[in-house]
């Protein structure tokens, strides 16, 4: 089993739809999580960190699930311009400074 | 300001030059980081500094080598690489560690 599993699409979506992504962990004592998005030859992108609480910032909500390791986002009224890989991370135990990356799911927004 | 920079954006170099990639930040983060990236997939990470000293080498070969001038400066020196090194290297910095990495625009290199 992957450490950080995702769902590699691609999600081709109408804009304005919400569609929401999981990401599966399997190390139980992780306590860092976060969302990137990455854009075609250009850097990640911090998103969102992810907080047992949950988190949102506009139109992306980030939820944390203890109980079943996985983390979710979702992204409501969709914009052609959320069109990019979004990467699934968490932190690496013991060694804090390493984290460990899921492999992306991609998103395409039609118009 | 989470800005991190790195020069140079374009690198083309043949497998005997020596080359030097270089990145900056000016957030006062403690931690900064070298990944190689290649198409399609996750970033890898090669190696880790924390507070100028290098915490983590991702047993990387040793035609890679990484250097911590100071706080802010990272840089990672080439030498005899080989077509298959080839990729995206980005640099990243974070607070402490377990923090949010924020990553520079990287530097794509190509070796003929």
């Amino acid at each position: 089993r992957k450490e950080v599993e995702q769902d590699p699409g691609p999600f081709n979506v109408p804009e304005g739809a919400t569609v929401a992504f999981n990401c599966t962990y399997s190390n139980s004592a992780s306590q860092s999580f976060f969302w990137y998005r990455q854009d075609c030859r250009k850097e990640p992108k911090l998103l969102m960190s992810v907080y047992s609480s949950g988190n949102e910032d506009g139109r992306f909500t980030a939820q944390l699930n203890r109980a079943s390791q996985y983390i979710s986002l979702l992204i409501r009224d969709s914009k052609l311009s959320d069109s990019a890989t979004y990467l699934c991370v968490v932190n690496s135990v013991p060694s804090n400074y390493q984290l460990i990356w899921g492999a992306g799911t991609k998103l395409i927004i039609k118009p | 300001d989470t800005e991190v920079t790195q020069t140079p954006k374009h690198l083309v170099m043949g497998m005997t030059n020596k080359k030097s990639l270089k990145c900056e930040q000016h957030m006062g983060h403690r931690a900064m980081y070298w990944y190689k990236q290649k198409a399609k997939k996750p970033p890898e990470l090669m190696f880790v500094y924390s507070y100028e000293k290098l915490s983590i080498n991702e047993s990387v070969p040793s035609r890679f080598s990484p250097e911590c001038p100071n706080s802010s400066l990272l840089n990672l020196h080439l030498h005899a690489l080989q077509p298959e090194d080839s990729a995206l290297y980005l640099c990243a910095s974070s607070q402490e560690r377990a923090d949010e990495q924020y990553f520079g625009p990287g530097t794509r290199l190509t070796v003929t």
